[in-house]
């Protein structure tokens, strides 16, 4: 157990609708990281939020967009879904409550969406 | 731009052999270098790091790297493969110029290990 809590653990839409995925990190890091991880493209960085702030930007689609709320919970969000987005999205955590940053990221079991 | 490339997609092996997986950075700066395992239907779990000094890191499960700076590599090893090393295997690097940014993962690479 990484420490790292995501919900949902699976989830099926449709094509065109919305989805909200939830992130908790370890207790005192800071630093929340949304991968996406299909077939054909590996595992992409999508987004990095440190301490209810945006960090770092990867290759995330303008219908997706992500938050990083005071209690330092994540949440994902996939609009206008299409088929393609289908994947597991994992979200990880790093960086404790004293600045340390190893840089070790630790990552939750993931939600993987299928979009019908 | 930076990149992470590793150099086989699929391994497929028998029980006791051993195993050897590349991985190259392009990066000419201060590297911190991560293998992490992914075993089926599992998120990734770290098997090693290297952040500095001796450039032979052993991990969890009898998994060791080897940093070579001037190949810019970070090869995985294990001298006897068991069955339930089957997983697959990413290489990651993070960059210092990012101080509190994101690890760059290769493509993985899908180990199996026949009985």
């Amino acid at each position: 157990d990484s420490g790292v809590t995501q919900t949902p653990k699976h989830l099926i839409t449709a094509t065109g609708q919305r989805v909200t995925l939830r992130c908790s990190p370890r207790s005192g890091d800071l630093s929340v990281y949304w991968y996406q991880q299909s077939l054909d493209q590996g595992l992409q960085f999508l987004i990095q939020y440190y301490n209810g702030e945006e960090r770092a930007k990867g290759n995330i689609l303008e219908r997706f967009s992500a938050q990083q709320f005071p209690d330092l919970h994540s949440e994902l969000n996939l609009s206008s879904l299409e088929l393609g987005d289908s994947a597991l999205y994992f979200c990880a955590s790093s960086v404790d409550l004293t600045g340390t940053n190893t840089g070790e990221l630790f990552f939750g079991e993931g939600s993987r969406l299928t979009v019908l | 731009a930076q990149s992470v490339s590793q150099h086989n997609h699929h391994v497929i092996l028998s029980e006791a052999a051993s195993l050897e997986l590349g991985c190259n950075y392009s990066y000419g700066g201060t590297v911190n270098l991560f293998w992490y395992v992914q075993y089926p239907g599992q998120h990734l779990q770290l098997l090693l790091k290297y952040f500095s000094g001796d450039p032979l890191v052993k991990g969890i499960k009898g998994f060791e790297a080897e940093f070579i700076k001037s190949k810019f590599s970070f090869n995985l090893r294990k001298p006897s493969v068991q069955w339930s090393d089957t997983a697959e295997y990413f290489c990651a690097v993070k960059t210092w110029a990012d101080s509190w940014g994101k690890l760059q993962f290769g493509a993985g690479t899908q180990v199996v290990v026949t009985p």
